[in-house]
């Protein structure tokens, strides 16, 4: 697999507390993702980054943000979380190049009360 | 926006019975891979389709990619127990590097 680390794997919050969420990789691959999982929803991009202080925002952004500070590290922050942000989180890595493939992190689960 | 949708959502069929899934994008792609996602697990890169018109096959697995590049399809002769998971496409439009995924396809194998 490749070399790419989410923390936490599991997080339970309450209802309006940040939460901030972790991906770590060790492939020095350009591009990061971030996608949330839900039942029936397939997977839906939250944001992603091109490179070290460059993103862009996916298809469910509201609500969360993202930095990238350093190559190997991605974060995202839910400012305030919601229950609607109950979910399964997976980071991806893709290398530079316009048909490389995506490897994916294990995964966080998230649920806010 | 770009928008890319699987049907059917979930499918249960006995093993060695075939199964297809279908990918339609709302936008042409550049390309089209194709990922499984076991039971508790991560999603992980088959393949990738990038011409028009192109076919690929994986053992028992056959994978298409539309002549307008706005659909796709994988077929799996003779499932197998290990064929369960769920299976999703995924493209990117244009010169966007937003990966977009499909809303994937669970399949079910029955011994």
């Amino acid at each position: 697999d490749a070399g790419i680390t989410q923390s936490p794997r599991h997080k339970v919050t309450e209802t309006g507390t940040p939460v901030t969420l972790r991906c770590h990789q060790t492939e020095n691959h350009r591009y990061m993702y971030w996608y949330r999982q839900d039942p029936g929803h397939g997977l839906r991009l939250i944001h992603y980054s091109y490179g070290v202080k460059d993103t862009d925002k996916g298809e469910v952004s509201d609500g969360y943000s993202v930095s990238r500070s350093k190559t190997e590290d991605f974060l995202l922050t839910l400012e305030s979380a919601t229950s609607s942000q109950t979910s399964v989180y997976f980071c991806a890595i893709r290398p530079t190049g316009d048909n490389t493939e995506a490897f994916f992190g294990q995964g966080t689960r998230l649920t806010v009360v | 926006g770009q928008q890319v949708m699987q049907i059917p959502q979930y499918q249960h069929v006995q093993e060695g019975e075939d199964f297809t899934t279908y990918c339609n994008s709302s936008t042409t792609l550049s390309n089209i891979q194709w990922y499984k996602q076991r039971p508790g697990g991560h999603p992980v890169f088959l393949i990738q389709l990038v011409k028009s018109g192109e076919v690929k096959k994986q053992k028992r697995l056959t994978f298409q990619f539309g002549e307008a590049k706005k659909n796709s399809s994988l077929h799996i002769t003779a499932t197998q127990t290990t064929d369960v998971g769920t299976y999703f496409c995924a493209g990117r439009g244009g010169a966007t590097n937003k990966l977009i995924f499909g809303t994937g396809t669970l399949l079910a194998v029955q011994p």
